[in-house]
């Protein structure tokens, strides 16, 4: 079984553009979160869905977006990006919702100049 | 809100030897799952072994093991025979019965010395 891909692994944006990440889960995991990873703030979690809802969202602004699709892919957005944005952001799926193991993709690396 | 806090910032253990790393959380629920997982510097995240909390025995998996101790809060990991492919940050994190989030400590970066 293919694991999570996260595409593009790599991206160099500029302050104020906007910025689509893509996640794609492990084939039939219906849940996917997103974290997002700098040295300065660790670990955050940014948003998680299930079944194309979104089911839970962290501490972050408006600026950051997210859907899934029926496919169970999904997509985050960010808008008017800030130096700040630059961090590693990673992707997790699972079967669903509760202990089912979470599988974490490589992440995409953004970088904000 | 839940935290976690994992106080080393960084550990070392000669190869072969035995580490433990620690974690202690904070939280008001009595249901919830624990976990290790371990970033290497390729930086894919793995799960290393997980707890629920409702299970009073220690979770062990191969050389890895915790000592969960939930009326104190904390959740360690030892590492037996370690060995050099060890050498990563690991993250202790937490997560509530329902949903997905987890919410990770600082880490810790494990050092292993040939």
């Amino acid at each position: 079984k293919a694991g999570v891909t996260q595409t593009p692994r790599y991206l160099i944006k500029t302050r104020g553009q906007q910025v689509t990440l893509s996640c794609s889960p492990i084939s039939g995991h219906r849940s996917v979160s997103w974290y997002q990873q700098t040295p300065g703030q660790g670990l955050q979690f940014l948003f998680e869905y299930f079944s194309e809802t979104q089911r839970n969202k962290g501490n972050f602004p408006g600026r950051f977006s997210g859907r899934q699709f029926s496919n169970s892919r999904s997509e985050m957005n960010v808008s008017t990006l800030e130096l700040g944005d630059s961090a590693l952001y990673l992707c997790a799926s699972s079967l669903g919702q509760g202990f089912n193991e979470q599988f974490f993709g490589p992440g995409t690396r953004l970088t904000v100049l | 809100a839940q935290t976690v806090t994992q106080s080393q910032p960084e550990m070392s253990v000669q190869e072969a030897e035995t580490v433990t790393l620690s974690c202690t959380y904070d939280t008001s629920e009595s249901d919830y799952y624990l976990f290790w997982y371990k970033q290497p510097p390729s930086r894919q995240m793995i799960l290393v072994i997980r707890q629920e909390a409702y299970k009073q025995q220690n979770a062990t998996e191969n050389r890895f093991s915790v000592n969960f101790q939930k009326a104190a809060k904390s959740f360690s990991l030892k590492i037996s025979d370690s060995q050099l492919g060890d050498a990563a940050m690991y993250f202790c994190a937490y997560k509530r019965e329902n949903g997905n989030k987890l919410v990770f400590g600082a880490g810790t970066i494990l050092r292993v010395k040939s």
